[in-house]
């Protein structure tokens, strides 16, 4: 069974600041993992994925995330924050057979302050 | 547009009423997955198809919830006898082949009320 633990459940930043969403993971098998980024009233967009190979992955909109094994962490950066920003992130796992579900963390909301 | 369609937006019920969810999903998608989503929380799964066989619903807290995807595009989500603990955003999405790997499509989902 997989879980996922993200640690904020809320996060203010003024903008244009860096920001770090951090995210653990729990797996007793190899995991895919991921970002996705929820808007007001609406569904989740994905942010980013990693898969294998190199442990930085880049995505959408300047965001990055480091996978980091030996901490079983994924956590989730940004170096320069805009009010558009503002909405709930979610990190999630999901296992590598054929028909795995996605299993998401509590979410961090991500306040922006001009 | 060419994304994942859910149907109706919100719906408002009466505690024992039944209700069902559309999902359109993204033609020639061929997995489906619903998502239950409480307020304040991360979705939660609740059931996958991978074109009309629904190989997993292990996520489906009671027999009073029933999914179908019978021709392998379109899927209903059924509520049987509604509970005030059923409010929730109900989320689908679609993926174009089967596997953990496979990017999942969300549509906006359903909130669904119950009095």
């Amino acid at each position: 069974a997989q879980s996922v633990t993200q640690l904020d459940s809320q996060v203010p930043v003024f903008e244009e600041a860096p920001v770090e969403l951090r995210c653990n993971y729990s797996s007793s098998v190899s995991v895919y993992l991921f970002w996705y980024v929820q808007y007001p009233n609406q569904g989740l967009q994905l942010l980013l994925k990693y898969l294998s190979g190199s442990t930085l992955v880049k995505g959408i909109n300047g965001f990055e995330a480091e996978f980091n094994k030996s901490q079983t962490s994924f956590h989730l950066r940004k170096p320069s924050v805009h009010i558009s920003d503002t909405a709930e992130y979610f990190c999630a796992v999901s296992g590598h057979s054929s028909a795995s579900k996605i299993i998401f963390g509590s979410g961090t909301r991500l306040s922006i302050r001009p | 547009g060419a994304g994942v369609s859910q149907s109706p937006r919100y719906k408002v019920a009466k505690r024992g009423q039944d209700v069902a969810l559309r999902c359109d999903p993204i033609s020639g998608h061929v997995s489906l997955f619903w998502y239950q989503q409480a307020l304040g929380q991360g979705p939660e799964f609740l059931t996958y198809f991978q074109n009309e066989a629904q190989l997993d619903k292990s996520g489906l807290p009671s027999d009073r919830f029933f999914a179908e995807r019978p021709e392998g595009s379109v899927s209903t989500l059924k509520i049987q006898r509604t509970q005030q603990e059923d409010s929730a955003v109900y989320l689908c999405a679609s993926s174009p082949n089967t596997g953990g790997a496979q990017p999942q499509h969300f549509g906006d989902g359903t909130r669904l009320s119950i009095l």
